[in-house]
């Protein structure tokens, strides 16, 4: 049973433009949630996060907006670059120092 | 931020042979240690959390005598595959956690292992 869901398996946006990245969680106990970047043969890099008490938070061209009601949350790019491609991991932990459940990840791809 | 390195970044081990992966936390003490694996086009999968000077928890179908997991102190913990088999081929990432607590978690860049 996944509880962490990012449906889409890929994106595709040109640069300059807004990526959205959406992810879905369905353990209400989740109270903090992370996003990562990743390459290939590479460990995951943290990008934000964002606590459960939040519904937004901001940092550069990065966003992340959380809406506990639907157990839905979004990672806004913008502009998007190049650099950007990459796959995006949404995961959540449910306390400090717990695990990571991770999303199945998205592949994001920004054209020049 | 946080520092974390990994030895080796890849290995080829014959089947029934063992291999061990260390995993380093460079700049802070962690008192816990995560490991995961990633299998090709899938997810992270968290395998086992270990505390250090304690023995490891592992999750749900990873055996514990196959995957063994030493964090024999704040700044380093070692897995070791024994016996490994083609299946065991995966990229395996670990992730200290910081000492006191802390929401935000680092990986180590992660080993490729594969086994012929």
């Amino acid at each position: 049973d996944q509880q962490v869901k990012q449906n889409s398996p890929s994106l595709s946006v040109q640069e300059g433009r807004i990526s959205i990245l959406n992810c879905d969680y369905t353990n209400s106990m989740f109270d903090y949630f992370l996003w990562y970047k990743k390459y290939p043969a590479e460990g995951p890099t943290f990008l934000i996060s964002i606590s459960s008490i939040k519904d937004k938070n901001e940092d550069g061209r990065f966003t992340v907006f959380l809406n506990k009601s639907a157990k839905h949350l979004s990672l806004h790019i913008v502009p998007s670059q190049p650099g950007d491609s990459a796959v995006y991991f949404c995961a959540a932990s449910s306390g400090a120092n717990s695990k990571l459940t991770f999303g199945k990840g998205i592949t994001l791809s920004v054209r020049p | 931020g946080a520092v974390v390195s990994q030895h080796p970044s890849w290995v080829i081990c014959k089947s029934g042979t063992s291999v061990k992966i260390e995993c380093r936390s460079l700049d802070f003490q962690a008192t816990t240690m995560f490991w995961y694996r990633q299998f090709p086009k899938q997810s992270l999968m968290l395998m086992a959390t270990s505390n250090e000077g304690s023995k490891a928890t592992y999750e749900q179908g990873v055996e514990k005598d196959k995957f063994l997991i030493n964090h024999a102190s704040l700044t380093l913990s070692t897995l070791t595959v024994t016996s490994a088999h083609p299946e065991d081929s995966s990229f395996y990432i670990c992730s200290p956690a910081p000492a006191g607590a802390s929401y935000e978690q680092y990986f180590g860049p992660g080993t490729r292992l594969t086994v012929t």
